[in-house]
């Protein structure tokens, strides 16, 4: 039972490039969740997911696009990277009943220059 | 809005002392509360939650925190710190009818000193 997975853990963009975060879950959970991380701002909701095949905008959107083609996981795009994305990004799942907490994903540390 | 606060930043205690971290909420009605630790490189644990009933709730890691609603707070605490608990800490909530999103407060950073 490996929970949550996010690959790559470590990219290099540059400026306009584009790609994509896969975050991978084993536990059969409905909800997925986006965050970024940035020092001094905690974690900032970007997209989430309350089941296959839907998605929704949270605190930060722009500049980013999900998709939740399979249940089990959750992709986030960045079309033409900025600067201003160099950022931690965790992904998070959970069963989405409100009692229960979200588990985290490793993270992955995106640097664009 | 629904928002968390931590006010402190960053804590040093010695080793074996006691240990405090502030959280408040800012929110009409009671929030699920949480408190997660992120060692240096590593995702988010939870240490403890709180939905209802007793106000003390005991976490993993010898940790507990106290609900109190008139001061909308939900201060972590140890009675005694150990090297390890060096990470940061974030405090978060959870709103009703918000598919169980988590509000993260911005983070304190515990440095443990021998």
């Amino acid at each position: 039972n490996a929970g949550v997975t996010q690959t790559p853990k470590f990219r290099v963009l540059k400026t306009g490039q584009s790609m994509t975060l896969l975050c991978a879950q084993d536990m059969n959970h409905e909800y997925m969740y986006w965050y970024r991380q940035d020092p001094g701002m905690g974690l900032r909701l970007i997209h989430y997911s309350v089941g296959e095949g839907t998605t929704a905008k949270g605190e930060v959107p722009d500049g980013y696009n999900v998709s939740r083609l399979k249940k089990q996981n959750f992709l986030l795009g960045l079309e033409s990277a900025a600067p201003s994305q160099t950022s931690v990004y965790f992904c998070a799942s959970s069963t989405g009943t409100i009692r229960y907490e979200q588990y985290f994903g490793p993270g992955t540390r995106l640097t664009v220059t | 809005a629904q928002s968390v606060t931590q006010p402190d930043i960053h804590i040093t205690v010695s080793e074996g002392a006691s240990l405090e971290l502030r959280c408040n909420y800012s929110y009409g009605a009671t929030p699920y509360l949480f408190w997660y630790v992120q060692s240096p490189g590593q995702g988010l644990q939870l240490l403890l939650k709180y939905f209802s009933g007793d106000t003390l709730v005991q976490g993993i890691k010898g940790f507990e925190a106290e609900f109190k609603r008139s001061q909308s707070s939900f201060n972590l605490r140890k009675p005694s710190v150990h090297w390890s608990d060096a990470a940061e800490y974030f405090c978060a909530a959870s709103f009703t009818g918000t598919a169980s999103k988590l509000t993260f407060g911005t983070g304190t950073r515990l440095q443990v000193t021998l």
